[in-house]
């Protein structure tokens, strides 16, 4: 089983809401990642977690937090956002950042549009 | 750092044709790994082919096989017998393996992708 599963699908906001997406995979993977993808565009990393921590933020804005309370499940909590964050959020799991092949496996994403 | 480059936006097949899509890249690296996602309309990701750097044998999964040219920094992806259900946007995308100090291993670094359409 290769199933990385992202909730919800679809979510509309406002720019003075809170919301939160979330992230699960049961592979036994170690790293998880949250991506963020633009129409027609390539994924750009947003953060990594490895063994639950988080190693890698690539500069977001701090309106995106990453919480990671399990080694099963990545959420991203979201605030303040702005139109331009609407887009896809895709999360993707590999089994370590480590010395090996490591695939990243992705979820579905969630489609973003922020009012 | 490393570049990927897809110099096709779009390309089209015929139904049961044999396509190639283009992807060269950019490293100063010798060990690293190469691959070819697939995102449908349905959005998620899926994982076509791989190919690791020390391999000098080209990849093959069914109807999706590539052609590495390391020297030339080449990593072409040919879809044989093309079905409706291979019209997506395909990714090129390049990972350092750890033997390569420096760098970020855990990164993947994708090109601009390739919309294939699949005709009837």
């Amino acid at each position: 089983d290769t199933e990385v599963t992202q909730t919800p699908k679809h979510l509309v906001m406002g720019m003075t809401n809170k919301k939160s997406l979330k992230c699960e995979q049961h592979m036994g993977h170690r790293a998880m990642y949250w991506y963020k993808q633009k129409a027609k565009k390539p994924p750009e990393l947003m953060f990594v977690y490895s063994y639950e921590k988080l190693s890698i933020n690539e500069s977001v804005p701090s309106r995106f937090s990453p919480e990671c309370p399990n080694s099963s499940l990545l959420n991203l909590h979201l605030h303040a956002l702005q139109p331009e964050d609407s887009a896809l959020y895709l999360c993707a799991s590999s089994q370590t950042t480590g010395p090996v092949l490591n695939i990243q496996y992705f979820g579905a994403g969630t489609r973003l549009s922020v009012l | 750092a490393q570049t990927v480059t897809q110099s096709q936006p779009e390309m089209s097949v015929q139904e049961a044709e044999t396509v190639t899509l283009s992807c060269t890249y950019d490293t100063s690296e010798s060990d690293y790994y190469l691959f070819w996602y697939k995102q449908p309309p349905s959005r998620q990701m899926i994982l076509v082919i791989r190919q690791e750097a020390y391999k000098q044998q080209n990849a093959t999964e069914n109807r999706f096989s590539v052609n590495f040219q390391k020297a030339a920094k080449s990593f072409s992806l040919k879809i044989s017998d093309s079905q409706l259900g291979d019209a997506a946007m395909y990714f090129c995308a390049y990972r350092s393996a750890p033997r390569d100090r420096g760098g970020s291993n855990y990164k993947l670094t994708f090109g601009k992708g390739t919309l294939l359409t699949v005709n009837p």
